[in-house]
């Protein structure tokens, strides 16, 4: 069955703490991408992938980081520098240049303790 | 202001009523415009994809794309309860490398 899997589905993050958000994708795309969803804002990008081991930041990347060394995995890390990290993360794939649709994932609903 | 402008509702209607949805934008430059469906604590899934001007319907769903106004809209016929979601508009430019700008999204709560 084809798809993003996001996990784990809830988290929860102490002051001064580091967690990191697992996306997997089977659907042999190239492009990835992370998204952070508050209420009424919509969805801002954080960071993207056109191609294994390599990534840019998108418009709110600071206080997270991200790899891409296989081509169906793309965690992210909530570093502690991101000073309000509650929201809801979303991951999406696309099959790459020159197509313009995403493809989401469940969410990871992330709070802080 | 937002490149992508949605009014966030909530949009409250009876079922079977139409559902008006719509999103501005400023830049000239977007060709490719989307429409997700998002359930409360899920993902977003895709409903319409337009290239540039234009119609297109799928089903109850209708989707209109008028680049010399810088409007989009869909349509919603015959709405039922189950098409209380939240819709997010999404565009993007040819040039963009797939990155998509989103509107903040509308809750639509369709009443029996």
């Amino acid at each position: 069955d084809g798809g993003i899997t996001q996990s784990p589905k809830y988290l929860f993050r102490k002051e001064g703490q580091n967690v990191t958000l697992s996306c997997e994708q089977n659907l042999n795309h190239d492009a990835m991408y992370w998204y952070r969803q508050d209420p009424g804002q919509g969805l801002r990008l954080i960071y993207y992938s056109q191609i294994v081991n390599d990534f840019q930041k998108g418009d709110i990347a600071e206080g997270y980081s991200v790899s891409r060394e296989k081509k169906e995995s793309f965690p992210l890390t909530v570093t502690s520098a991101q000073k309000n990290p509650t929201a809801f993360y979303l991951c999406a794939s696309s099959p790459g240049q020159g197509w313009n649709i995403q493809y989401f994932g469940a969410g990871t609903r992330l709070s802080v303790l | 202001q937002k490149e992508v402008e949605q009014d966030p509702g909530p949009l409250s209607v009876p079922e079977g009523a139409i559902v008006s949805l719509n999103c501005t934008y400023s830049n000239s430059a977007f060709q490719y415009f989307m429409w997700y469906r998002q359930y409360s604590r899920k993902g977003p899934e895709l409903l319409m994809y337009t290239y540039s001007s234009g119609n297109k319907e799928d089903g109850r769903f209708t989707a209109q794309v008028d680049k010399s106004s810088k409007y989009i809209s869909l349509f919603i016929r015959d709405s039922q309860p189950s098409d209380s979601a939240t819709y997010l508009c999404a565009m993007s430019s040819s040039d963009s490398w797939g990155k998509l700008q989103f509107g903040a999204g509308t809750q639509v709560v369709v009443t029996p």
